[in-house]
């Protein structure tokens, strides 16, 4: 399976503030994805990042809150964009390869105060 | 997709069998059952998944229904590191997006 490296792993932030997450897969990979995880919550799936094209937003994600990168086939950027307290959550990229199992990084702890 | 229903939460000894049951009575034909697992502070990690046939790894087991409405996740000896939430996810096919549900926390006591 691929191997995900997410940065930063961690980060407070001050409120009105951006915050860009860095996703690196160690292959190639057809799709890659972003995920919220709020506080004692499940996975929310925010959008699925388009290699040289734009992202598609999931219900209640925008592009401009959450503006999403994806230059190449191992390599996406997800940006925390005005942010509020109400953004504080852990933030994760996924990659689904050529491997029937979906990879994900170990995720970015946001707080922001 | 279909939807999944599981317990919240379950526990079991150290050493023992763990079995972690999903309901998804609305599966379809081409849809395939997954089993993901999120180890505290860490990112869901794959875990096995199948269509209609039993199917075995080296981390767990999955039993299908003959119908196919349900499932069950057997972890044949629990140790304390498999304490997680354990998620039931029902795709029609890898390339579909993970949708996640609530799961089942799975406690794992000495």
């Amino acid at each position: 399976s691929a191997v995900i490296s997410q940065k930063p792993s961690r980060d407070i932030c001050q409120r009105g503030t951006s915050l860009t997450i860095q996703c690196q897969v160690d292959s190639q990979v057809t799709m890659m994805f972003w995920y919220r995880q709020q506080p004692g919550q499940s996975l929310t799936l925010i959008a699925t990042a388009n290699q040289g094209s734009e992202a598609t937003y999931e219900s209640g994600f925008v592009i401009d809150k959450f503006p999403i990168s994806r230059p190449n086939l191992t390599f996406s950027t997800l940006t925390v964009s005005n942010m509020s307290p109400e953004d504080s959550s852990i933030y994760l990229c996924s990659a689904l390869g050529t491997a029937h199992g979906y990879t994900f990084g170990s995720g970015t702890r946001l707080t922001v105060v | 997709d279909a939807k999944t229903t599981q317990p919240t939460s379950m526990d079991c000894a150290e050493g023992r069998a763990a079995n972690l049951p999903c309901n998804h009575s609305t599966i379809s034909g081409n849809e395939y059952v997954y089993w993901y697992r999120q180890i505290h502070s860490q990112g869901p990690q794959y875990i096995i998944h199948g269509l209609k046939n039993n199917e075995t790894n080296e981390m767990a087991s999955l039993i299908i229904t003959e119908d196919r409405k349900s499932s069950t996740l057997i972890l044949p000896h629990a140790t304390l590191r498999d304490t997680a939430v354990y998620y039931c996810i029902v795709l029609k096919s890898s390339g579909d997006k993970l949708t996640f549900g609530t799961g089942t926390r799975l406690a794992v006591r000495p």
